[in-house]
């Protein structure tokens, strides 16, 4: 069985501070993960994507992602947040179980907030 | 490219009416298409998996004669929510796959309020 579990509900930031967002997998294969970000009332934007290559991974808007396969990982950072940053994100891992095959597994999401 | 239209992009329905929720890729062809269910401030949660031509797999407790599912066309996914209640008030989001493990592009989303 696959899952993912964020490990954050809601963060808080400063605008201008680095932002970390945790997400923690288990997979019997080797996953594909994703963060997406949401905006009030708005569809998933994708961040960034995991398949296997490299694992620090670059997305958009200044995010990365570093996979630790030892840690079962994908923590989502930024150095700076800035106010347009304040969304609710999502990890995800593609499920390559049989009877889910290529289904995405969503975590329960992450609440940012950037204060001035 | 790769975008994705939801079509209303939010609807008001009486009590037992039916409403129909289009999702659209609009410059690739969807082999499969996904539709989500997502509560006020809840993560999103898979409720069928589409194939064109062929009948839609339901997730565990999701009914499938309230919620019917078309994907007649490479472009084209429907879900309609039939005799709909106020409880079936939610963000309906779909996305579309070129293939079951292509990368998923999603929709602006639906909002629903059944009233």
């Amino acid at each position: 069985a696959q899952s993912v579990t964020q490990l954050d509900s809601h963060v808080s930031v400063s605008e201008g501070t680095p932002v970390l967002l945790r997400c923690n997998y288990s997979s019997s294969y080797s996953p594909s993960l994703f963060w997406y970000v949401q905006h009030p009332n708005k569809g998933l934007q994708l961040l960034l994507k995991y398949t296997s290559a490299a694992t620090l991974v670059k997305g958009i808007n200044g995010f990365e992602a570093e996979f630790k396969k030892s840690e079962t990982s994908f923590h989502l950072t930024k150095p700076s947040a800035h106010m347009s940053d304040a969304a609710e994100y999502f990890c995800v891992v593609r499920s390559m179980t049989t009877d889910s095959w290529g289904k995405f597994q969503f975590g329960a999401g992450t609440q940012v907030v950037v204060t001035p | 490219g790769a975008v994705v239209s939801q079509h209303p992009s939010w609807v008001i329905c009486k009590s037992g009416t039916s409403v129909k929720i289009e999702c659209r890729s609009l410059d690739f062809q969807a082999t499969t298409m996904f539709w989500y269910r997502q509560f006020p401030k809840q993560s999103l949660m898979l409720m069928a998996t589409s194939n064109e031509g062929s009948k839609a797999t339901y997730e565990q407790g999701v009914e499938k004669d309230k919620f019917l599912i078309n994907h007649a066309s490479l472009t084209l996914s429907t879900l309609t929510v039939t005799s709909a209640h106020p409880e079936d008030s939610s963000f309906y989001i779909c996305s579309a796959s070129e293939d079951v493990l292509g990368e998923q592009y999603f929709g602006p989303g639906t909002r629903l309020t059944v009233t």
